[in-house]
């Protein structure tokens, strides 16, 4: 079946530190890849998402890049703030029928000033 | 726009007792989730529906069960606590995919907080 693994956390950088966070993931066809983000006490929200192959995804800073040949949507930022303090999850949908999300374990990031 | 909505924030229930997680959504989309999320876990799909009447089980479905009688409400149902049903649900909903989206953004609730003692 589907599945997403995503690098373990939790992870704690320093402001305007560089940001990468590793996703891979195994799945039949051709799924569509999401990085979703949990602040503190609030539901997921989306934060970028790809539906197919060599697009990019950008939002607030963050880019990831859906590579087909590695199976892969690793999550980066240039810069981080300290607002940027959150769980980060990675997930595939399936294109077809009830578009279930499957996720990985999500990634704790903390950023100290 | 209220979104999803989850009721309530919080609870603890005793062994055995039953309740009922409410998600209610005034978006109008068709298709509608509910996940667990335990610690240092991702989210386990429950239950998902397609539409009004239509349920389906995801991963981990023991021990709950759903309704969907219209396309705004998607209670989950616990009938009988037990410690392991102790976590963090989620309820999702997103659109039907059209000829123009493929794949459709979901938009997730501010969770319950079940507790089971």
């Amino acid at each position: 079946g589907n599945s997403v693994t995503q690098m373990e956390g939790p992870v704690t950088l320093s402001e305007e530190a560089f940001l990468t966070i590793n996703c891979t993931y195994t799945a039949t066809g051709y799924p569509s890849l999401f990085w979703y983000v949990q602040y503190p006490g609030e539901g997921l929200q989306l934060l970028l998402k790809a539906t197919k192959a060599d697009d990019k995804g950008s939002n607030k800073g963050f880019e990831a890049t859906y590579r087909k040949e590695t199976t892969s949507f690793h999550l980066e930022k240039g810069s981080v703030q300290v607002s940027d303090s959150a769980v980060y999850f990675c997930a595939l949908s399936e294109v077809q029928g009830a578009q279930k999300l499957v996720f990985g374990q999500g990634t704790r990031l903390t950023i100290n000033p | 726009n209220a979104g999803v909505t989850q009721t309530p924030k919080f609870r603890i229930l005793k062994i055995g007792q039953s309740m009922t997680l409410q998600c209610t959504q005034d978006m109008n989309h068709n298709y509608m989730y509910w996940y667990r999320q335990d610690p240092g876990m991702g989210l386990k799909l429950i239950y998902y529906s397609v539409g009004a009447g239509i349920t389906d089980k995801g991963e981990v479905p023991n021990g709950y069960n759903v309704s969907r009688s219209t396309t705004e409400d998607f209670p989950l149902r616990l009938e009988l606590a037990a410690p392991s049903q102790t976590s963090v649900y989620f309820c999702a909903s997103r659109p039907k995919p059209g000829q123009a989206t493929m794949n459709t953004e979901a938009f997730f609730g501010q969770g319950t907080r079940l507790t089971v003692v």
